[in-house]
């Protein structure tokens, strides 16, 4: 099983649309979790942390369950801007990022 | 506030050539600073990482190296590249790990290297 594990997509709805997609983890000694957005040819960069609490910024949302060991990313209202390459992160290790692991990551594509 | 640059964007190699990529941080002292490589499609595979000058630890064996000659310089080299170290390199850099935090990681602009 790999360590992080995402489903591939690509996820094709229509602008508006709610959208969510999950992103499970093998460590449950797990410490934080991210959401990372990546253009086309570009460099990822931070969406949101996940907190065991849930966080939500705008229009998206993230939730953790340990129980389950998966993150979630929740879109709301979607833009067609919101197309990208979604990267789920889980570091075992809450001071140091040696051990981060990305995701393969899930493809959104926004159509009019 | 913090930046991070790569350079060069863009490189075209032959085989057996070397290879220097840059990466320099701006705006913090002693970061944590990462390589990674991503293969078409592919996730992001860390390549080296370095808590300070003159430190570097290697993920996976390959014919790539690291060097970090000063606190926010970091630098990825080869001797002789391979078919196979085509990618997309991309440097990144998390807080010093003081007590808090230092697993968010920002990253640069990226090169995207193809061997020919």
């Amino acid at each position: 099983r790999k360590e992080v594990e995402q489903d591939p997509g690509p996820f094709n709805v229509p602008e508006g649309a709610t959208v969510a997609f999950n992103c499970t983890y093998s460590n449950s000694a797990s410490q934080s979790f991210f959401w990372y957005r990546q253009d086309c040819r570009k460099e990822p960069k931070l969406l949101m942390s996940v907190y065991s609490s849930g966080n939500e910024d705008g229009r998206f949302t993230a939730q953790l369950n340990r129980a389950s060991q998966y993150i979630s990313l929740l879109i709301r209202d979607s833009k067609l801007s919101d197309s990208a390459t979604y990267l789920c992160v889980v570091n075992p290790e809450y001071s140091s990022a040696s051990k981060i692991i990305f995701g393969s990551g899930t493809r959104l594509s926004i159509r009019p | 506030s913090q930046t991070i640059h790569q350079w060069p964007a863009t490189l075209v190699q032959p085989v057996g050539s070397p290879l220097s990529l840059e990466c320099t941080v701006e705006g913090t002292s002693n970061p944590n600073l990462y390589w990674y490589r991503q293969a078409a499609g592919r996730g992001l595979q860390l390549l080296f990482y370095s808590v300070g000058i003159g430190q570097i630890s290697s993920e996976v064996p390959q014919n790539l190296s690291a060097s970090r000659p000063q606190d926010r310089q970091f630098i990825l080299s080869s001797k002789k590249l391979l078919l196979s170290d085509s990618g997309f390199y991309l440097c990144a850099w998390s807080t010093p790990p003081r007590g808090g935090r230092a697993d968010t990681q920002y990253f640069g602009p990226g090169t995207r290297l193809t061997v020919l």
